[in-house]
């Protein structure tokens, strides 16, 4: 099993439309929990960072973190063309859990969004 | 402000040549850096990352390695490239600031090996 399960899509939703992407982990020590979002061939660009459990909204973007049940969430309102790229959750553990984890991230696959007008 | 470079954005070569990339950080000192792969429709798999000069960590074994000349300088290099090699590296950087870091990529390099 994957510490980080992220469904790869491809998901297709007209402009206008809520989008709901997901990842599932195993690994109740993580406590930094981000989304990416990368549009082809270019490096990924962080887009919400959450610690712990809770939400985090950021413009037509909203961020949720349920530790309980090891899932994540990013909701993306309003959905627009420009919005479409592939989207990536990553996570790590709090830099008091070991020294040889500090710092470093661990991904989901992916999911590749591609908003219509 | 704080950037990172990377270079060069696409490379093809052919199996058994050498491999250098390098990527630098501007703004700041002292960074945690990091060479990811990512192979087409997966996601980002941690090769080597760095918390000082010359100290480099390797997550997984194969056939590249990875060197810290200088402060604000990361280098991803083999010796001979194999098939299995080609995909997509990101350099990457965290300032250590705090509790929070967060985590900032260049631009990537498309390595196809032929």
């Amino acid at each position: 099993q994957k510490e980080v399960e992220q469904d790869p899509g491809p998901l297709s939703v007209p402009e206008g439309a809520i989008v709901s992407l997901n990842c599932t982990y195993s690994n109740s020590a993580f406590q930094y929990f981000m989304w990416y979002r990368q549009y082809s061939r270019k490096g990924p660009e962080l887009l919400m960072y959450t610690y712990s459990s809770g939400n985090k909204e950021d413009g037509r973007f909203t961020a949720q973190v349920d530790k309980s049940s090891k899932y994540i969430s990013l909701f993306i309102r309003d959905s627009q063309p420009s919005d479409s790229a592939t989207y990536l959750c990553a996570m790590r553990l709090d830099a008091n859990a070991g020294g040889t984890s500090y710092g470093k991230l661990t991904f989901g696959q992916g999911t590749i969004l591609t908003v219509h007008p | 402000s704080q950037t990172i470079h990377q270079w060069p954005a696409t490379l093809v070569q052919p199996v058994g040549s050498p491999l250098s990339l390098e990527c630098t950080v501007e703004g700041t000192s002292n960074p945690n850096l990091y060479w990811y792969r990512q192979a087409a429709g997966r996601g980002l798999q941690l090769l080597f990352y760095s918390v000082g000069i010359g100290q480099i960590s390797s997550e997984v074994p194969q056939n590249l390695s990875a060197s810290r000349p200088q402060d604000r300088q990361f280098i991803l290099s083999s010796k001979k490239l194999l098939l299995s090699d080609s995909g997509f590296y990101l350099c990457a950087w965290d300032p250590r600031w705090g509790r929070d870091e967060k985590l900032f990529f260049g631009s990537g390099t498309q390595l196809s090996v032929l």
